[in-house]
């Protein structure tokens, strides 16, 4: 079965440090992955997904399928990246459910 | 497009009520699902629906009805409301297909069961 790991709660990371996000998946076939956000109570919105292979607002992804691994990357944290974010997995079956990670929150320090 | 929308965007009931969630799209999405939200266990799948008639269980149905008689509605049930079922409730629609990964998610409801 498909599972998606994101091994931190809690990130703290102070304003201007760089920031990663980990991302792990178990899945035996070639998936797509997503990151979500999630700002303080607001409702979840798509980051980047994988096979757009764009940055945005200053995060990128790579897909390692060789460490079966999506980990999320912003050179320079800013206030305003304090979110809980959300890696997901869907499977090669288009109408099967993504699959979340349980989340880590971010929390950038000034 | 007012995109998904769910209300209402808050409840309290008391343990053994009974009441629905609803959530619309205008996007004329087929997939449709609910999520619980729950601190330290991240979005939990609770039902899904792939088009009009056709609904399945997620990871934590139990407690829980759904139904979809249209494609733009998916109302989530609450047969006995129980402390437990106290979360934030998504409920999220995309196209189908694997272009279709895209979740739209709506506003959420906040349910508190005393």
């Amino acid at each position: 079965a498909q599972r998606v790991t994101q091994p931190e709660k809690l990130l703290s990371v102070f304003k201007g440090a760089p920031v990663e996000l980990k991302c792990n998946y178990s899945y035996s076939g070639s998936p797509e992955l997503f990151w979500y956000v999630q700002y303080s109570r607001q409702r979840l919105q798509l980051l980047l997904r994988h096979i757009s292979r764009e940055s945005i607002k200053g995060f990128t992804a790579d897909l390692n399928k060789g460490e079966t691994s999506f980990h999320l990357k912003k050179p320079f944290a800013q206030e305003e990246d304090s979110a809980m974010y959300y890696c997901a997995l869907s499977p090669n079956s288009g109408n099967t459910p993504l699959v979340f990670g349980k989340g880590t929150r971010l929390s950038v320090i000034a | 497009n007012a995109g998904v929308t769910q209300t209402p965007k808050f409840q309290v009931l008391k343990t053994g009520q009974s009441m629905t969630l609803q959530c619309a799209q205008d996007m004329n999405h087929e997939y449709m699902s609910w999520y619980r939200q729950d601190p330290g266990m991240g979005l939990r799948l609770i039902h899904y629906s792939v088009g009009a008639g056709i609904t399945d269980q997620g990871e934590v149905p139990n407690g829980y009805n759904v139904s979809r008689s249209t494609t733009e509605d998916f109302p989530l049930r609450l047969l006995s409301a129980a402390p437990s079922q106290t979360s934030v409730y998504f409920c999220a629609s995309s196209l189908p297909g694997r272009a279709g990964g895209t979740q739209y998610f709506g506003p959420g409801t906040r349910l508190t069961v005393l």
